[in-house]
């Protein structure tokens, strides 16, 4: 069955540090990949996405890999705040319905 | 301003008392879905639409119906509920098109509680 993963434990990290997150999925042949933000009892806002045949996408601090071989995705935030403090949760679709399938999600802290 | 609106934000109800749960956007899009998110298990979808009369069931259907007779709203549908209905409830929207370029938007949440 088609699953993706996110390391359940939280991510906690010094302020100015690089969080790394990691999303692995299995059984999916995904046209492309984003990455959410949710804070406690609201909905996920998106972030950014990635396509299959990039490797690589920035957009300010955050940096998303996208790897089909190893069927992986990192999510980077360099120079990271306490307000980046947050769960993150990638989601995929198969470029079907245009409505992803989320992971879990990781829960990101960072200390001051 | 473009957004997903969903009502109520709370709800506290007995099990078996029909309820619905509204979702409207503003911004045009042709895809809607509904999510349905515990602890530990993350967002699960329960139904997604395409277009207008076009739905889908997703990975947690049973228990809930929807429907999608005008583009902007897309309301979630518990007939009978049961107190494993108990969750927090999302609606979200996509644009077609822009292939997932834009990301899906999300309502504010409903938080269900079936006694």
């Amino acid at each position: 069955s088609q699953k993706i993963e996110q390391n359940s434990e939280a991510l906690n990290i010094q302020e100015g540090k690089t969080a790394t997150l990691t999303c692995n999925y299995t059984n999916y042949s995904p046209a492309y990949l984003q990455w959410y933000r949710q804070d406690p009892g609201r909905g996920p806002v998106f972030l950014l996405l990635i396509r299959e045949n990039e490797k690589e996408k920035r957009k300010e601090r955050l940096k998303v890999t996208f790897d089909t071989t190893l069927k992986q995705s990192l999510f980077h935030i360099t120079a990271s705040q306490p307000a980046d403090s947050a769960t993150y949760l990638c989601a995929l679709d198969s470029g079907g319905s245009y409505i992803p399938t989320f992971g879990r999600g990781t829960s990101l802290i960072v200390h001051p | 301003e473009a957004q997903v609106t969903q009502n109520p934000r709370y709800l506290i109800t007995v099990t078996g008392k029909k309820l619905t749960v509204t979702c409207s956007q503003n911004m045009n899009h042709e895809y809607m879905s509904w999510y349905r998110q515990d602890p530990g298990l993350g967002l699960r979808q329960i139904y997604y639409s395409m277009n207008v009369e076009v739905t889908d069931k997703g990975d947690v259907p049973e228990g809930y119906k929807v429907s999608r007779k005008e583009k902007r709203n897309f309301p979630l549908i518990l007939e009978s509920p049961s107190p494993n209905q108990t969750s927090l409830y999302f609606c979200a929207s996509s644009p077609m098109g822009t292939r997932g370029r834009l990301g899906a938007f999300f309502g504010q949440g409903t938080r269900l509680t079936v006694v």
